[in-house]
């Protein structure tokens, strides 16, 4: 079973703090990582989709980047506003059976405090 | 404004009724999803559809069917044969049939079985 693990599972931060989370995922037969942000009674919004190595992007004040060989990708938030509270979620494309998929790991609930 | 329409936004059933969730898209999507929420998980996929008149098994399509007869819409019908019904369900959709692009996601239908 492929896991995609996020880390932490919940952070609680003051308005101003930066954040970094931490997707982990199995390095092998990589294609491609997607970032989610789900605010609460909206629907998922697109971040980033990152496919090459060493890859980084940047949206505003958050940015991620990518670690192909070592199976993980950070998401980075600077100076967090009330505004950014919500789960993000990553998602690792992988094929399988000869079919290809996302497998989404368990999300990341980040709450900034005013 | 062009998005994704999940109806309805909240669902009851008695156990042993089918039901069949909407989901209709005006984005011009080839590729359309279907995902399941339960507390602790990640999203994990039910069935996708790449192109009309054709969609695959996720990794829980037991219990579910689906169907994709026109590009816009893809219902999914939640059997007396799913075990376990009680749920979110989110429907997605993404501009091309591979996993580069990213998923534009529904405001989701929570789904009841008592």
């Amino acid at each position: 079973i492929l896991n995609v693990e996020q880390s932490p599972q919940s952070l609680h931060v003051q308005e101003g703090d930066s954040t970094n989370f931490t997707c982990s995922f199995p390095s092998s037969n990589f294609y491609a990582l997607h970032w989610y942000r789900w605010e609460t009674a909206k629907s998922p919004e697109a971040l980033f989709v990152m496919t090459l190595n060493g890859d980084e992007k940047k949206k505003g004040r958050i940015s991620a980047t990518l670690n192909t060989k070592e199976g993980y990708s950070y998401l980075y938030i600077k100076g967090s506003q009330p505004e950014d509270s919500a789960t993000y979620l990553c998602a690792l494309r992988i094929t399988q059976g000869g079919s290809e998929k996302l497998v989404f790991g368990k999300g990341m609930k980040l709450t900034v405090n005013p | 404004d062009g998005g994704i329409t999940q109806s309805p936004k909240y669902l009851f059933r008695k156990e042993g009724q089918n039901v069949t969730l909407s989901c209709e898209q005006n984005l011009n999507h080839d590729a359309m999803y279907w995902y399941r929420q339960d507390p602790g998980q990640g999203l994990r996929l039910i069935y996708y559809s790449q192109i009309v008149n054709d969609f695959q098994k996720g990794d829980i399509a037991e219990g579910y069917s689906v169907s994709r007869e026109k590009k816009e819409s893809f219902p999914l019908t939640v059997t007396s044969a799913q075990k376990n019904p009680t749920a979110f369900y989110l429907c997605a959709s993404s501009t091309s049939r591979g996993w580069d692009s990213p998923l534009h996601f529904g405001n989701g239908t929570r789904l009841t079985v008592t």
